[in-house]
Parts: C-alpha cells; sequence; structure tokens
C-alpha cells in the first residue's frame, strides 16, 4: 500500500524556471492538501481540494498554482520560482477534511530555487 | 486565526525517562492532531482527538477543551522516539490545519 506519493523527492531551480510537483494518493480519500515547511516555522498550508473538482487558497497560496486532476491526484506548480520558495513541501491527504479524519503525508520533496 | 504554542522546543532525556509535550491553542478548535517527523522528513500521524485521552502502545494523547490544552506523553521512552512531534489544530472549516513549530525530542541511550 503506497500511501501518499510525491514526486520528485529533490530539485534544483533557477529563479524564473517552473517546475510542478506531483502527489497521488492511493486510499480513496477525498480531501489533499499542499504544506511547506521552513525552517523554525511550523507547516503552512498552501492550497487545500476539500474534495475532487473544487480547490482553495491556504495561508500561503502566491506564487503556486494548483490542480485536482482526479480523485487520486493533486499537482502543485510553480510557475516562476523565487528563492522565497525554496522550502520543503508536503502533499497530504484525508478520507474527509483535516479536521475529522487522519491526515497522510507522503515523503516531502525538498526544492532549492538558485 | 488559532495559535498554536508548543512546549518545550527542544527536549533531551535518558532512556526509559517519562516524557511530556505540551500544545496549547487560542480559539475553540473541532479537532487536534499529533504527528511524528523523523531525521529524514517524513511525517506520520500519531493521533486525531477532540476529546478526553487516546493511548497507543507507549504514546498517550490527552485534550482539556475548557483549558485549549493537549499533552502527548511518551512512557519508557526509547532512542527510537527521537524525533520532532508537531501539534497542529483545526477548525469547523473545509481547510486545513494550524501546525505548532514542533518539539524536537532527543532521547539519549
Amino acid at each position: 500500500n503506497a500511501g501518499v506519493t510525491q514526486t520528485p523527492k529533490f530539485q534544483v531551480l533557477k529563479t524564473g524556471q517552473s517546475m510542478t510537483l506531483q502527489c497521488a494518493q492511493d486510499m480513496n480519500h477525498n480531501s489533499m492538501y499542499w504544506y511547506r515547511q521552513d525552517p523554525g516555522m511550523g507547516l503552512r498550508l498552501i492550497y487545500y481540494s476539500a474534495s475532487e473538482g473544487t480547490t482553495d487558497k491556504g495561508e500561503v497560496p502566491n506564487g503556486y498554482n494548483v490542480s485536482r486532476l482526479n480523485k487520486r491526484e493533486f499537482s502543485l506548480r510553480l510557475e516562476s520560482a523565487a528563492p522565497s520558495q525554496t522550502s520543503v513541501y508536503f502533499c497530504a491527504s484525508s478520507e474527509w477534511l483535516a479536521n475529522t479524519g487522519e491526515l497522510f503525508f507522503g515523503e516531502g520533496s525538498r526544492l532549492t530555487v538558485l | 486565526k488559532n495559535e498554536v504554542e508548543q512546549s518545550p522546543q527542544n527536549l533531551t532525556a535518558q532512556e526509559g525517562e517519562f516524557i511530556t509535550i505540551n500544545c496549547s491553542y487560542s480559539v475553540g478548535i473541532s479537532a487536534l492532531h499529533w504527528l511524528q517527523q523523523h531525521p529524514g522528513g517524513g511525517i506520520v500521524s500519531l493521533f486525531m482527538l477532540s476529546s478526553g485521552k487516546k493511548k497507543h502502545g507507549r504514546l498517550i494523547a490527552t485534550i482539556n477543551i475548557q483549558e485549549k490544552h493537549s499533552s502527548l506523553h511518551i512512557t519508557a521512552s526509547h532512542p527510537r522516539d527521537s524525533a520532532v512531534y508537531i501539534c497542529a489544530v483545526g477548525l469547523g472549516g473545509a481547510d486545513g490545519l494550524t501546525f505548532g513549530k514542533g518539539t524536537h525530542l532527543i532521547i539519549q541511550p
């Protein structure tokens, strides 16, 4: 049982380049989330998808876009990467809303923007 | 916005000691999560609770809704318990959680 799978695990970009982080879950969960984790700070929500076909902004959405491709997949795109987006990114899923069920996390994607 | 404070920020203890990590939050919540993050980064959910107490193996989580406070206890601590423990709270809405900054626990043999 793979759970939540993120790719890539590591990526180095130059300022202005674009890239997409991929996330897939095999637990038939309705809700999916993208977080970023920076030193000295708690995880912060970038975007979430409460259910297939819906996406909403979280706490720090600027510079990012998302796509809920289907129930399994939720991707995060950086259109023009900036050094401030250097971070570790985590995808997570829950059966239905993070307030009501256990969260399952991917292994994280470490992104460096030069 | 809910503020989540964890204490202590860092904790070093000897193997076998009883460990307590605290989490306080500022507004009423619908659920509280305790998460564990090992070196290397993976995050695992330990508990989700909205009232009372839950136990899993050597881990116990309690929550006091009136005092807006939760504790995570580890009995008979072991070096493999060394990790960052993160508290996260959710309101009743559809979005994600508000996370504490984590407690870095080291258990020495």
